[in-house]
């Protein structure tokens, strides 16, 4: 399975940008870069995907490299609700939902 | 629209019982998958059903099972538990494509003692 690499954790303040970066070197061409995110006793939450182009939706933005091995999901004025760890992952191809899950990064909002 | 629903959302079990776990998906989704979260091995792909048929199965061993039914509300179920099977149980549905974003439950939260 694809694998990526993201920090343990990191730290913001209260409606400062929030950049959580996610290495993905073996990505595959077809491989779609997704990001979830898990709020404290809840379940996972989507919150982006793309696949080459850097994407924006209501909730982040997600930036790509041009060589895709990495990708950048910004979070434009962090609040405290978007304490949570957020997950970069690889959709597997192949016609299934499975996903595979690192540990990745909690993020700790500072008022 | 209602969210993905999963009950029980707490239960406490004993070695060797065995226990079902119950997923009703969004309405009109198709796919039904089932994760295991736990603080040392983190989220776990168990298995995903689409149309009545399991599509994928993650690394776990025969006691862990499911199946989904024609509304397409699926139950996993684990016999003969072990101590180690404590953990939320996820459930997630979608509309069965590859690109197509996962909406998760609240989990069941299974004891076992």
């Amino acid at each position: 399975d694809a694998k990526t690499t993201q920090p343990n954790s990191m730290e913001s303040n209260e409606e400062e940008p929030v950049h959580l970066p996610c290495n993905h070197s073996t990505i595959s061409g077809t491989d779609y870069i997704h990001w979830y995110r898990q709020l404290p006793s809840q379940g996972p939450e989507y919150v982006i995907h793309g696949l080459t182009s850097n994407v924006n939706n209501r909730m982040a933005s997600l930036a790509i490299a041009e060589d895709r091995k990495s990708s950048t999901l910004i979070l434009h004025r962090a609040t405290l609700r978007d304490a949570a760890v957020y997950y970069c992952i690889l959709r597997v191809q192949g016609g299934s939902e499975k996903l595979v899950f690192g540990k990745g990064t909690k993020l700790t909002v500072n008022p | 629209k209602a969210g993905v629903t999963q009950t029980p959302r707490y239960l406490i079990k004993t070695r060797g019982q065995q226990v079902t776990l119950s997923c009703s998906p969004i309405s009109g989704h198709r796919s039904v998958s089932w994760y295991q979260q736990t603080p040392g091995q983190g989220l776990q792909f168990l298995f995903e059903y689409f149309s009545e048929t399991q599509r994928n199965k993650g690394n776990f061993p025969g006691r862990f099972s499911g199946r989904q039914f024609s509304n397409s509300r699926s139950e996993m179920n684990v016999s003969t538990l072990e101590l180690g099977d404590s953990a939320l149980y996820l459930c997630a549905s979608s509309s069965g494509t590859e690109t197509g974003e996962l909406f998760f439950g609240e989990g069941s939260r299974l004891t076992v003692l």
